[in-house]
């Protein structure tokens, strides 16, 4: 089952524009992660975000977390052609140290950046 | 660094078949994911292995195992494949697991015929 559900589904814009998709989840985190996806492909990590975070920077990246909200929010400034792609999101709710990696993803948003 | 290489990259399988699939971490990372993706279900948790052990499992059944060797390579074994198996086979490495960041491979695309 997915944790997440991203927001919108699909999003079109001109490049130069500002991309922002949003993420919310259901149970306590340790920390929510962004990927890209380009065309079926592999995931390309963006940026991970830990639970005691508000908002993190990347290059045109930028992340916010709140988690009283359970959401979080991905904005890609100043879009170009190249940022065309599916953005999830996904959620490292593990509690105990040994509890090891499994994220649980969101559906993605389909991001469609117009020359 | 060299990333995570999966093989093969594509496969077309009959129904009833079995499947292996390999996949090589980043150098020095103990942590393999594997994930499925499909349309209709999006990225789903298949298990995750740390150290040749089993750590986490998803909601899978049976047929779908996996192992992890001293060098922390990994295969993913699907047997008596299904039509509803046809998807995208994602690992992931991560040098301990959870709270660090995870770098997914190509994948392997499956085709079950």
């Amino acid at each position: 089952s997915q944790q997440g559900e991203e927001d919108p589904q699909a999003l079109s814009i001109q490049e130069g524009e500002n991309a922002t998709m949003n993420c919310s989840y259901k149970t306590s985190i340790n920390n929510l992660q962004w990927y890209r996806q380009n065309s079926g492909r592999g995931l390309v990590h963006l940026i991970l975000i830990r639970s005691n975070e508000r908002e993190k920077h990347s290059g045109r990246l930028r992340v916010t977390l709140d988690t009283s909200k359970k959401s979080s929010s991905l904005l890609i400034t100043a879009s170009r052609a190249a940022d065309t792609a599916s953005y999830f999101c996904a959620t490292d709710a593990g509690m105990i140290k040994a509890a090891g990696n499994k994220l649980t993803f969101g559906g993605g948003t389909r991001v469609l950046v117009k020359p | 660094k060299a990333g995570v290489t999966q093989t093969p990259r594509y496969l077309i399988k009959t129904r009833g078949q079995q499947v292996t699939l390999s996949c090589s971490p980043i150098s020095g990372h103990r942590s393999v994911s594997w994930y499925q993706q499909t349309p209709g279900q999006g990225l789903q948790f298949l298990f995750e292995y740390f150290s040749e052990t089993q750590r986490n499992k998803g909601n899978f059944p049976g047929r779908f195992s996996g192992r992890q060797f001293s060098n922390s390579r990994s295969e993913m074994n699907v047997s008596t494949l299904e039509l509803g198996d046809s998807a995208l086979y994602l690992c992931a490495s991560s040098l301990r697991g959870s709270a660090t960041e995870a770098f997914f491979g190509q994948g392997t695309r499956l085709t079950v015929v």
